[in-house]
């Protein structure tokens, strides 16, 4: 069965730490996808980043960061130096590879980062 | 240009009522969804639409008739309403493993 697991529900920070946000994923596909999205307070999701199975490559987008391990069926989110803006739910997710394309959700965790 | 709307933004509506939510996309995708946000902000697909065609039902109630005109359409159509059923509805298109999604439809049942 597919499911991804945010075990933390809720993180604070101040402004310009580093936080890191965890999300682990079940699958018995050899093939899928993850994602990451935001949902800020406006409520609209926002589309952070899709990886495949087969890269395992790091990736940096400006103060965002993505450590995908599949050893550990891992693929963690770090912010650097958090911002107030970067307050919002992000929600990790799962798609296996098909013409189903849906997405499982895990949970949500809050980021609340202050000033 | 919006690549995925919905109408209307806010819906609030008595127990009993019948509604519907429209969700258009010009991407030319061929796969739309329909995802429920509960209040707790789990987010769950109810229905995937693949050229007018329904491959996904997640078990959802059959008050809950998704319609595809055309493939750029997908509406929500929901009879009976129920205090549960409130929720933000998000309507979504995918080709090649890649979604987006509309504003989302927050539905209030009072």
């Amino acid at each position: 069965a597919q499911k991804v697991t945010q075990a933390q529900t809720e993180i604070s920070v101040v402004e310009k730490e580093d936080v890191t946000l965890d999300c682990v994923y079940e699958t018995r596909d050899t093939t899928y996808y993850l994602f990451w999205y935001k949902q800020p307070p406006s409520g609209e999701l926002v589309f952070l980043i899709r990886r495949n199975s087969f890269d395992e490559q790091n990736e940096i987008s400006g103060r965002y960061s993505w450590n995908f391990q599949k050893s550990t069926s891992s693929f963690n989110f770090t912010i650097t130096a958090s911002q107030v803006v970067d307050s919002a739910v992000y929600f990790c997710a799962l798609s296996e590879f098909g013409n189903t394309d849906k997405l499982i959700f895990g949970t949500g965790t809050r980021l609340q980062v202050f000033p | 240009d919006t690549a995925v709307s919905q109408t209307p933004k806010y819906l609030v509506t008595q127990m009993g009522n019948d509604k519907s939510i429209k969700c258009e996309q010009n991407l030319g995708h061929d796969t739309m969804y329909w995802y429920k946000q509960d209040s707790k902000k789990f987010l769950k697909i109810m229905f995937s639409y693949n050229n007018k065609e329904l491959i996904i039902n997640e078990t959802v109630p059959n008050r809950f008739s998704p319609k595809s005109p055309d493939k750029a359409h997908l509406n929500l159509h929901i009879n009976s309403l129920e205090l549960g059923d409130s929720a933000v509805y998000f309507c979504a298109s995918s080709h090649l493993n890649e979604q987006f999604f509309g504003p989302g439809t927050r539905l209030t049942v009072l």
